[in-house]
């Protein structure tokens, strides 16, 4: 049972244009919500993260946007560079049992 | 400040033997969570423990597999008698577990290949 779901297995965006990566839920009980990127042979990096309390989150190129009656985040990399081509996972937590739910990922190629 | 440790940072095995892979969560982390990524997939949440308890075994197979995390030194995930379909990159996250916003932080992961 996929509570989180990452339904764009893979993104191509060309170096300096936005990079847009969007993430699905089906709990409403999830409070909070997280992005992690990773590189290959390593372990997820935390990123950035919101609470349900908020619709946005900024730090930095990245910005985190929840809309919580479609039950939808999304981030946004601004302007995206090469360095940014990683697999990105988004996240859910379950307050209640502080439980965390994982995507199964998005994989992001910035062009130069 | 040391972040989450992991090891080994890759391990062979040959089928029927036993796989141990320990980590040592953040200084002042207390929740301990292992992940199982196979190759092209997702990362898959296995178990998860406090010191001493484990809270959440949910995704953690019922056969061969066992996790601890006892009050002194690292969690541990065992593996007894791999076989092939065991071999996967093994994440091991921790948090604060405490309230409101908490965040889980990874260690670099222990690659393990069954032959």
């Amino acid at each position: 049972d996929q509570q989180v779901k990452q339904n764009s297995p893979s993104l191509s965006v060309q170096e300096g244009r936005i990079s847009i990566l969007n993430c699905d839920y089906t709990n409403s009980m999830f409070d909070y919500f997280l992005w992690y990127k990773k590189y290959p042979a390593e372990g997820p990096t935390f990123l950035i993260s919101i609470s349900s309390i908020k619709d946005k989150n900024e730090d930095g190129r990245f910005t985190v946007f929840l809309n919580k009656s479609a039950k939808h985040l999304s981030l946004h990399i601004v302007p995206s560079q090469p360095g940014d081509s990683a697999v990105y996972f988004c996240a859910a937590r379950r307050e209640i049992g502080n439980q965390f739910y994982f995507g199964t990922g998005t994989s992001l190629t910035v062009i130069p | 400040n040391a972040g989450v440790m992991q090891n080994p940072r890759h391990l062979v095995r040959r089928r029927g033997q036993e796989a141990r892979l320990r980590c040592s969560p953040m200084k002042g982390h207390s929740h301990v969570y292992w992940y199982r990524q196979l190759p092209e997939e997702g990362l898959k949440f296995m178990v998860y423990l406090q010191k001493e308890n484990i809270i959440d075994e949910s995704g953690m197979p019922k056969e061969r597999f066992s996790a601890e995390f006892p009050k002194e030194g690292p969690s541990i995930l065992r593996i007894q008698q791999v076989v092939r379909g065991d071999s996967a990159a093994y994440f091991c996250a921790s948090s604060t577990g405490g309230p409101g916003t908490d965040t889980q932080y990874f260690g670099p992961g222990t690659r393990l290949t069954v032959l």
